[in-house]
């Protein structure tokens, strides 16, 4: 059975200050990791997908990284409007079908 | 645009009443996804669709009903016999088991609130 935790659960940022989420997963051949935004009352908002330990994408402050075990989801200089919950999700090679986990919940102060 | 749409965004269902959700995509995707989402829960999968008249249970499929008659469409019923259906359900879609492209994208979301 495919298994996703993240860590924090919820993170309190000082704008400007860099920080790191975790996705630790546990899956039988991973065939995708994704990571989502989740704003409050809002559907999850597709951000990456990694495939392979080693890959790594970017998008404005966000990088996301990912090993045999983990992934991470690094954000330099947030802002105010990077507050959001922080979604990861797994597909694994016996299913199409995203696992996800419980999330993390960012806010960032100005 | 391409994209999901779930409607309605907010429903009221009383006691022992049956509801319907509708989630409609223009994505060309053959799979298919119903998540609820409850606080610190993260999202569960209640039902799931990879081809049009074919559909499987997830792990909370107790109490709700599916149906896949389109490609396009694949609406969940809440029935009575759900017994906490107050919750906030998400559709999803993704291009499925025979594509490298496995991210699902997901619609606006239909808070349902038992009153």
């Amino acid at each position: 059975e495919d298994q996703v935790t993240q860590s924090p659960e919820a993170l309190r940022l000082q704008e400007g200050e860099s920080s790191s989420l975790n996705c630790s997963y546990t899956v039988s051949g991973l065939r995708g990791l994704f990571w989502y935004r989740q704003d409050p009352g809002k559907g999850p908002e597709f951000l990456f997908t990694l495939y392979s330990a080693g890959e790594e994408k970017e998008k404005e402050r966000l990088k996301a990284t990912l090993t045999k075990k983990e992934s991470f989801l690094h954000i330099t200089a947030p802002k105010p409007e990077d507050s959001a919950t922080y979604l990861c999700a797994v597909v694994s090679g016996g299913s199409y079908i995203p696992t996800f986990g419980r999330g993390t919940s960012l806010i960032v102060h100005p | 645009d391409g994209g999901i749409t779930q409607s309605p965004k907010y429903l009221f269902r009383k006691e022992g009443q049956n509801v319907t959700l509708s989630c409609e995509q223009n994505l060309n995707h053959d799979a298919m996804y119903w998540y609820r989402q409850d606080p610190g829960q993260g999202l569960r999968l209640i039902y799931y669709s990879q081809i049009v008249n074919d559909f499987q249970k997830g792990d909370i499929a107790e109490g709700y009903s599916v149906s896949r008659e389109k490609k396009e469409s694949f609406p969940l019923t809440v029935t009575s016999a759900q017994k906490n259906p107050t919750a906030f359900y998400l559709c999803a879609s993704s291009f499925g088991q025979l594509s490298v492209n496995t991210e699902a994208f997901f619609g606006q979301g239909t808070r349902l609130t038992v009153v």
